[in-house]
């Protein structure tokens, strides 16, 4: 399996609700990022939480991060019908990233996040 | 506000053909990357350049090459296309490796017939 899995893989909520979705990985990383797309569009870049953090938010976003159990959690409050969106968790590597070749950034699948008017 | 920009947002080629996907970033990022997208297996990264005339491959290069002859450009090849390459193509950019966020296009969705 996957590096970063994301879960659930779909989530349908009313407006106005909170959604939280969930990311494990298996190995030691240097961050964890949380992305957002769009239908046909591409991934815009919401939040890096890196292995030191414990937690950081962004405006309606608040992510956590756990790395005793390899986990992370985005929450999206008083969520809106424009946030209908995929959501994707990504997994950069613990180690040296100043030379190219040990770079490396794992997306998951991503959470089909949907909010109803 | 970074902008990367791809040449396309759908092509459609043929089997064999030779074809060339673009991307251009404004930002003077030094790393530039290209994924692949499909239904089920997520983004999977097919080659990065951390450099002019630098590039990696990543997960899945077989079939792909890349050119970086100018910091801001970065293109992929796909050297004779076949129907197993149609897919959404992304490229995407970043200003160090390593705890930097990577900057996306919007996407080539290319067709192979």
């Amino acid at each position: 399996s996957q590096q970063g899995e994301e879960d659930p893989q779909a989530l349908s909520i009313q407006e106005g609700e909170n959604a939280t979705m969930n990311c494990s990985y298996k190995t030691s990383i240097n961050n964890l990022q949380w992305y957002r797309q769009n239908s046909g569009r591409g991934l815009v870049h919401l939040i890096l939480i890196r292995s030191n953090e414990r937690e950081k938010h962004s405006g309606r976003l608040r992510v956590t991060l756990d790395t005793s159990k390899k986990s992370s959690s985005l929450l999206i409050t008083a969520s809106r019908a424009a946030d209908t969106a995929s959501y994707f968790c990504a997994t950069e590597l613990s180690g040296d990233n100043s030379g190219g070749s040990n770079y490396k950034l794992t997306f998951g699948k991503g959470t089909l996040l949907t909010v109803n008017p | 506000d970074v902008k990367v920009t791809q040449s396309s947002r759908y092509l459609v080629k043929r089997t064999g053909e030779k074809v060339f996907l673009e991307c251009v970033q404004d930002m003077d990022h030094e790393n530039m990357f290209w994924y692949r997208q499909d239904p089920g297996l997520g983004l999977r990264l097919i080659y990065f350049s951390y450099d002019v005339k630098m590039k990696e491959k990543g997960d899945i290069p077989e079939g792909y090459s890349v050119s970086r002859e100018k910091k801001e450009r970065f293109s992929l090849i796909l050297e004779s296309a076949s129907t197993n390459q149609t897919s959404m193509y992304l490229c995407a950019s970043s200003y160090y490796l390593g705890n930097q966020p990577q900057h996306f296009g919007d996407g080539t969705r290319l067709s192979i017939l």
